[in-house]
């Protein structure tokens, strides 16, 4: 079945340094991923939008600056957090809707997630 | 406006008996879906069951149920014969509209299945 593979799973980086997480769909196309951000014990929150070839839709209160998203191919699609801090640290999880029509569950598929600890 | 709401942060339930976690969901929308996410302590998020707005019949995933309540804008998770390997946190989420597969998720809730 359809597979969104997200890297690197766990990342340590020094506070101020930028890091790059993956999140790829393995045997379809997505031409639209999304990206959230789960801190610890609490619920996802949606940061953004990747829309492949155009800009990446964020949500209220998250900063395009801060947290980069490129949608280059039909298949990838990365998140920058640059200049990170401690307060970034948290677990980052994509998830990507294969083009196979219909709405139904099983048409969403999530990354496994990345956790990024800010030192 | 909480669009999903998950009154129990926490529930217990023995081995091979039955648990109910409760969802309500606010919207406008007449078309939207609800989601039930499986999240064990690794972070990975498991689809268990999906139910559209327009499904006339309940849906049923193997051991899982969604108790869904239109009227009251409920969407109950119904997980039958408890296995040890549940223990995790169960989010429910919805989208709203059609095509656009943006998620909104509760806060979630901890099972613990205990032997």
């Amino acid at each position: 079945g359809a597979v969104v593979s997200q890297h690197p799973s766990r990342v340590i980086c020094k506070s101020g340094t930028s890091v790059k997480i993956e999140c790829r769909s393995l045997d379809f196309q997505a031409t639209t991923m999304f990206w959230y951000r789960q801190f610890p014990k609490q619920s996802l929150m949606l940061m953004a939008t990747s829309n492949e070839g155009s800009k990446a839709t964020y949500e209220q209160g998250v900063e395009k600056d801060k947290f980069l998203i490129n949608h280059a191919s039909l298949t990838l699609s990365t998140l920058t957090v640059t200049s990170a801090h401690p307060e970034d640290s948290s677990f980052y999880i994509c998830s990507a809707r294969a083009p196979n029509g219909g709405i139904s569950g099983n048409t969403i598929y999530f990354g496994e997630g990345s956790w990024l600890t800010v030192v | 406006a909480q669009k999903i709401t998950q009154t129990q942060p926490g529930m217990f339930v023995q081995e091979k008996e039955a648990v109910t976690l409760d969802c309500t969901y606010d919207t406008s929308d007449q078309s939207y879906g609800l989601f039930w996410y499986k999240q064990p302590s690794s972070g990975e998020m498991i689809f268990l069951i999906y139910q559209g707005s327009y499904d006339e019949q309940n849906a049923t995933e193997g051991r899982y149920s969604l108790n869904f309540q239109k009227a009251r804008k409920s969407a109950n998770l119904v997980i039958s014969a408890s296995q040890l390997g549940d223990s995790a946190m169960y989010f429910c989420a919805m989208r709203e509209g059609r095509g656009f597969q943006k998620l909104v998720f509760g806060t979630g809730t901890r099972l613990l299945v205990s032997p």
